[in-house]
């Protein structure tokens, strides 16, 4: 079966520092990866997606990168945090070369930015 | 411009009661809509999913319905369970990589 893990789960973090979450995925291979951010009150923001190791579509113009280092490997950095970066951010994959497929998601990274 | 909006914002019921959330969408072209529950401080697991050519879809005490003619899906839980209190978000996927979220309805079955 496969499973998706996401870390770390929580993080407290100061204005302008760094940021790395990581995400893994297993049983699975060539999944799309994906990261969203989920604000309060609103509904998920598509930040980046991956069809394969290197390849990043960038959604959202923002103070936030992601890799693609290895096939089940997705990470979401930044080099400087702002305070609007905090939020909940989610891991996902889903099967095949179209997204029309359903999506798997971590179990969320919640990240508050002081 | 692409949208999915959800009504109510949030529900208060009392366990055993049934409800039913309702979710409008703007979305073009249209491939697919997806239900998905999500617990607290949790990813979102998918309940349902509903293509063009259906108009309804039983998951268990969830019964999801489609009409691709005024864009309007709905979800009705039946006899209400405390595990029930989620938020269940609507999504629409257009068959690319845009996937078109819901803000949610928070809802909260009491005992």
């Amino acid at each position: 079966s496969q499973t998706i893990h996401q870390w770390p789960a929580t993080l407290v973090q100061p204005v302008g520092s760094p940021l790395s979450l990581e995400c893994t995925v297993e049983g699975t291979s060539n999944p799309n990866l994906y990261w969203y951010r989920q604000a309060a009150g609103r509904g998920l923001q598509l930040l980046f997606y991956s069809v394969g190791i290197g390849q990043i579509s960038s959604e959202v113009p923002q103070n936030l990168s992601a890799s693609r280092p290895q096939d089940r490997q997705f990470i979401l950095s930044s080099k400087k945090l702002l305070l609007s970066d905090s939020g909940f951010y989610l891991c996902a994959w889903s099967r095949g070369a179209t997204n029309t497929g359903e999506l798997f998601f971590g179990e969320g990274s919640r990240l508050t930015v002081l | 411009k692409n949208q999915v909006e959800q009504s109510p914002q949030s529900l208060i019921i009392l366990e055993g009661k049934n409800c039913t959330l309702q979710c409008n969408y703007t979305v073009s072209p249209f491939s697919n809509l997806r239900w998905y529950k999500q617990d607290t401080g949790r990813g979102p697991v998918s309940l349902t999913i509903m293509t063009f050519s259906e108009n309804t879809k039983s998951n268990g005490r969830y019964t999801a319905t489609l009409d691709a003619d005024t864009k309007q899906s709905s979800l009705h839980i039946t006899a209400s369970q405390l595990s029930d209190s989620a938020s269940y978000i609507c999504v629409v996927n257009t068959g690319g990589f845009k996937t078109i979220f819901g803000a949610g309805t928070r809802l909260f079955v009491k005992a």
